[in-house]
């Protein structure tokens, strides 16, 4: 069974600083999906990036980027230039790939970000 | 476009009872999965729906029921409540889950209290 770890039970960071976010996963699939999530105080949960296992390149979106490690099972999600709306519950999950469509997310127990102005 | 719509927002039920909780996806997803979210055991997967059939289902009692009716509108059931059952569930949606391109968007839950 596929199983996400987020070492890192809370963070905190300066306004304006960058941090980065812990993530690890065991799989023996081939083939599979990493996101994370933010979930804010209102408590829905919004997609802040995705990656899939076969590429290379580590995905990029805006102020977000990840660190894919796929030899280590690492997904390490950096957060530049924080804002205070920044400020959140953040979950790694995993999707796997193999073995016919699924949306079944598994989630890592998430790490709470703090950002001090 | 409307996001994914889930009633009732909040809700309190005695122990014992059932509760029906709904969820609307966006328009054109047909996959559904919902999620109960708790302190104490994080977030994990309840079942998934495609097209109207259970495709993935998470190891939860039979209390916990669900169905997907064919404008892809699901609701899931639970029964018989325990204290436990008090969480927030959390819906899901999506166009397929065969293609790399497909992303899973969320609702705002439904917050259940069990007393």
């Amino acid at each position: 069974a596929q199983t996400v770890t987020q070492s890192q039970p809370e963070m905190s960071v300066q306004e304006a600083e960058t941090v980065t976010l812990s993530c690890t996963y065991d799989t023996s699939e081939s083939d599979y999906y990493l996101f994370w999530y933010k979930q804010p105080p209102s408590r829905q949960m919004i997609l802040v990036i995705r990656q899939e296992a076969y590429k290379q390149q580590n995905a990029t979106e805006n102020r977000f980027s990840v660190n894919f490690q796929k030899a280590a099972k690492s997904f390490s999600l950096k957060i530049s230039d924080s804002q205070l709306g920044d400020a959140a519950m953040y979950f790694c999950a995993y999707r796997s790939g193999n073995g016919g469509a699924t949306n079944k997310l598994i989630f890592g127990t998430g790490t709470l970000l703090a950002v001090q102005p | 476009k409307a996001g994914v719509t889930q009633t009732p927002r909040y809700l309190i039920k005695t122990r014992g009872q059932q509760v029906t909780l709904s969820c609307s996806p966006i328009s054109g997803h047909r996959s559904v999965s919902w999620y109960q979210q708790t302190p104490g055991q994080g977030l994990q997967f309840l079942f998934e729906y495609f097209s109207e059939t259970q495709r993935n289902k998470g190891n939860f009692p039979g209390r916990f029921s669900g169905r997907q009716f064919s404008n892809s509108r699901s609701e899931m059931n639970v029964s018989t409540l325990e204290l436990g059952d008090s969480a927030l569930y959390l819906c899901a949606s999506s166009r397929t889950g065969s293609d790399s391109g497909n992303t899973i968007y969320f609702g705002e839950g439904s917050w259940l209290t069990v007393v």
